[in-house]
């Protein structure tokens, strides 16, 4: 199983600043199997970002994710008040074997 | 626009079943595989299973391999989850996911989640 590492744990950043978040799974993973979401208290995951660094439609281009084989970063460039959440990064290269990062919580200063 | 609405809050005592269902609307159900996920209090999200909605061919993770049968009602558009002989650790809120095909790829749709209390 690929165990998926996120780092840091909590961020605590003010709006406007610029926030890096990491993933770096256990062993290396294709480029176009990684995922990042983002989840609000008492909602579901909503998907942002595939194949690594694809926003789906209607996320706006303040996130953005690179990265390659075992060192994969979600940057959001200017952080809104709605961006405060956790975010989750996920692995589909073991499909049917999807695993989760433990996640990223992004709070404010 | 695709919908996926799950079946409402479970409380039940350790050792029993719970079954948790997810309509789905507003995309054709057999064109889209579907996946159950549980969110256990302060752990990260888990994949249990996934299902081939058009055939019925089913994978389950082996943490719940004896436990989990995922099923569907290609009729009534609709997913289910049962998970048997519960215990407290199985508390969480638990989702329904799919995305469009049956090619490789994360989960863009999700339920809003069923919270299921495991408790004596």
């Amino acid at each position: 199983e690929i165990v998926l590492t996120q780092s840091p744990g909590t961020l605590s950043l003010s709006p406007g600043e610029r926030a890096t978040l990491s993933c770096r799974p256990s062993q290396t993973i294709s480029t176009y199997h990684l995922a990042w979401y983002q989840q609000k208290p008492g909602q579901p995951p909503r998907l942002l970002i595939f194949g690594s660094s694809t926003r789906l439609a209607g996320i706006p281009d303040r996130f953005s994710g690179s990265g390659s084989g075992t060192d994969f970063t979600l940057t959001i460039s200017r952080l809104e008040p709605e961006d405060f959440a956790v975010y989750y990064c996920q692995q589909y290269d073991q499909s049917p074997l999807y695993t989760f990062g433990q996640g990223t919580k992004l709070e404010i200063k | 626009q695709v919908q996926l609405v799950q079946s409402g809050a479970e409380v039940k005592k350790p050792g029993a079943s719970v079954k948790v269902s997810c309509k789905a609307s507003g995309y054709t159900f057999t064109n889209f595989p579907m996946f159950w996920v549980r969110q256990a209090p302060g752990q990260r999200l888990e994949w249990m299973g996934s299902i081939n909605t058009a055939n019925g061919d089913t994978q389950y993770s082996q943490k719940f391999q004896d436990r989990i049968t995922i099923t569907r009602d290609t009729s009534a558009n609709t997913l289910y989850i049962e998970l048997s002989s519960l215990r407290s650790e199985d508390s969480g809120v638990y989702f329904c996911a799919s995305r469009p095909g049956y090619n490789i790829g994360p989960f863009d749709y999700w339920g809003q989640g069923t919270p299921v209390t495991v408790s004596s």
